[in-house]
C-alpha cells in the first residue's frame, strides 16, 4: 500500500526566508507524487507533480520539490516566502495516473511579515 | 481556463434526509472522483467513476452512497440518509485520461448534518 506521511502539521517562517515542507512517501514501485494547496475556503490547486522524469520538479508560484528515491522523501521548498504562501499543503501519492489519490495529513504554513 | 464546478457551495440538512452533490468536471475529462474532507481531517477518497462504471470505491463508500453521470456533464453524489458524520466538505475532481494526467479539483461543497 502506498503512503505518505508529513512531518510538520504547522511550520511559521517569516515573509522572505525559505520555505521548507517535508514528506516522506512509501511505496512499492515508483510513485507518481504531488503538492496539492489549498487556500482558507477554497478547493485544491496542484503546485507540482513527480511522474518518474527529472527528479527535480519546478512548480507554480516558485515552489520546487526534489524526488529522493534513496530518503524517500519528496520535500517542498520555496527560496522566499510571501505572505500569499499562507495556505494548508498537501503531500499526495497515487499508485497510478488515473487512479485515486491518497493525501498526507497536510501542513499548515503561516507566514508572518 | 476550464474548470471543475459544485453545487450547492453549502449545504444543511438534517439527518436521515437525502441530500445530491453536484459536479460539471471539465468538458473533455474522462475520469472522475469524489473526496471528501472532514473538518481538520486530511482529505479521503471516496470513489472514482470512469466509462458509466465505478471502478473503485473505499470503505467509506458504503451503501448509502451512490453517483451517478445523469447526462453528459453532470457528475453525482447521493447520500440516501445523512447521518451526522457525513458532515464534511465534498470535492469532486476529474482527469483527462491523457498525460499531463492531472486531477483538477472543485471548490468543494460543505456538507452539514444537523
Amino acid at each position: 500500500a502506498q503512503s505518505v506521511t508529513q512531518l510538520d502539521s504547522h511550520v511559521s517562517v517569516s515573509e522572505g526566508t525559505p520555505v521548507l515542507l517535508r514528506c516522506n512517501y512509501s511505496s512499492s514501485y515508483s510513485p507518481s507524487l504531488f503538492w496539492y494547496v489549498q487556500h482558507p475556503n477554497k478547493g485544491l490547486q496542484l503546485l507540482l507533480k513527480y511522474t518518474s522524469a527529472a527528479t527535480l520538479v519546478k512548480g507554480i508560484n516558485g515552489f520546487e520539490a526534489e524526488f529522493k528515491k534513496s530518503e524517500t522523501s519528496f520535500h517542498l521548498t520555496k527560496p522566499s516566502a510571501h505572505m500569499s504562501d499562507a495556505a494548508e499543503y498537501f503531500c499526495v501519492v497515487s499508485p497510478g495516473y488515473t487512479d485515486k489519490l491518497i493525501f498526507g495529513t497536510g501542513t499548515r504554513l503561516q507566514v508572518f511579515p | 481556463e476550464p474548470e471543475v464546478t459544485q453545487t450547492p457551495s453549502h449545504q444543511v440538512t438534517q439527518m436521515g434526509q437525502e441530500v445530491i452533490l453536484r459536479c460539471v468536471p471539465i468538458s473533455n475529462h474522462l475520469y472522475f472522483y469524489w473526496y471528501r474532507q472532514i473538518l481538520g481531517q486530511k482529505v479521503e477518497f471516496l470513489v472514482s467513476f470512469y466509462n458509466n462504471e465505478i471502478s473503485e470505491k473505499s470503505e467509506i463508500f458504503d451503501d448509502q452512497f451512490s453517483v451517478e453521470r445523469p447526462d453528459g456533464s453532470n457528475f453525482t453524489l447521493k447520500i440516501r440518509s445523512t447521518k451526522l458524520e457525513d458532515s464534511a466538505m465534498y470535492f469532486c475532481a476529474s482527469i483527462k485520461g491523457q498525460p499531463p494526467y492531472e486531477q483538477y479539483f472543485g471548490p468543494g461543497t460543505r456538507l452539514t448534518v444537523t
